[in-house]
């Protein structure tokens, strides 16, 4: 079945660099993208989100860019800090379905 | 405070002793729905609620029952819980779950740690 992936599991990167990560989907009836962090412990927490008809939306520190024709999502940490450290999940939105399909997750290690 | 609240957080029990994960949420929620987390799988759905008495599977439904009588709680239930079961689980919930409306951000609960032996 189509399904959301990710690239990398794990992203290693030093304080005040910028991060990105990157996620792949297959299912071209998407239209509705979320960025999820999970730090230890902790359920997931929203951190962005981006609609098909968007190709790039900005929030605070972070980026999420659209690529319609490679089905390919990202989200980019400006300045990357150490409480950045967590587990992200990219999750797309079948257009007509109730339900988000979730990404395995990549990890993000910052060290300082 | 705004939140999903799930009961036990952690759980150990044996195989074939009935259990029940509650979860309850203070939004006004219409939507709820159950994640299980398994390592390199990421989160799949069970079972979601689109609201009071309306409910539907998932992805991974097979093992688990839920209801939805009172829109604020949505309990997870394994009848016969088995050693497959043995998992990360979430509760979550949203106003609702069509981007059309903008109100679909899921916002989850702490997580219900189960081990079944």
């Amino acid at each position: 079945g189509e399904s959301v992936g990710l690239h990398l599991p794990t992203l290693s990167v030093q304080e005040g660099d910028n991060s990105i990560i990157n996620c792949a989907y297959s299912n071209s009836a998407s239209d509705y993208f979320i960025w999820y962090k999970q730090e230890s412990g902790k359920g997931p927490q929203f951190i962005i989100d981006i609609r098909s008809n968007m190709d790039k939306r900005q929030g605070q520190r972070v980026t999420v860019l659209l690529n319609k024709t490679v089905k390919h999502l990202s989200l980019q940490i400006a300045a990357t800090q150490p409480g950045d450290s967590a587990v992200y999940f990219c999750a797309e939105n079948m257009r007509g379905f109730q339900k988000l399909v979730f990404g395995t997750g990549t990890r993000l290690l910052v060290s300082p | 405070e705004a939140q999903v609240t799930q009961n036990p957080r952690y759980l150990i029990t044996v195989t074939g002793k009935k259990l029940t994960v509650t979860c309850s949420q203070n939004m006004n929620h219409e939507y709820m729905s159950w994640y299980r987390q398994d390592p390199g799988l990421g989160l799949r759905q069970i079972y979601y609620s689109m609201n009071v008495e309306v409910t539907d599977k998932g992805d991974v439904p097979e093992g688990y029952k839920v209801s939805r009588k009172e829109k604020r709680n949505f309990p997870l239930i394994l009848e016969s819980p088995s050693p497959n079961q043995t998992s990360l689980y979430f509760c979550a919930s949203s106003l609702s779950i069509s981007p059309v409306s903008g109100a679909n951000v899921l916002t989850f609960g702490a997580g219900s740690r189960l081990t079944v032996l």
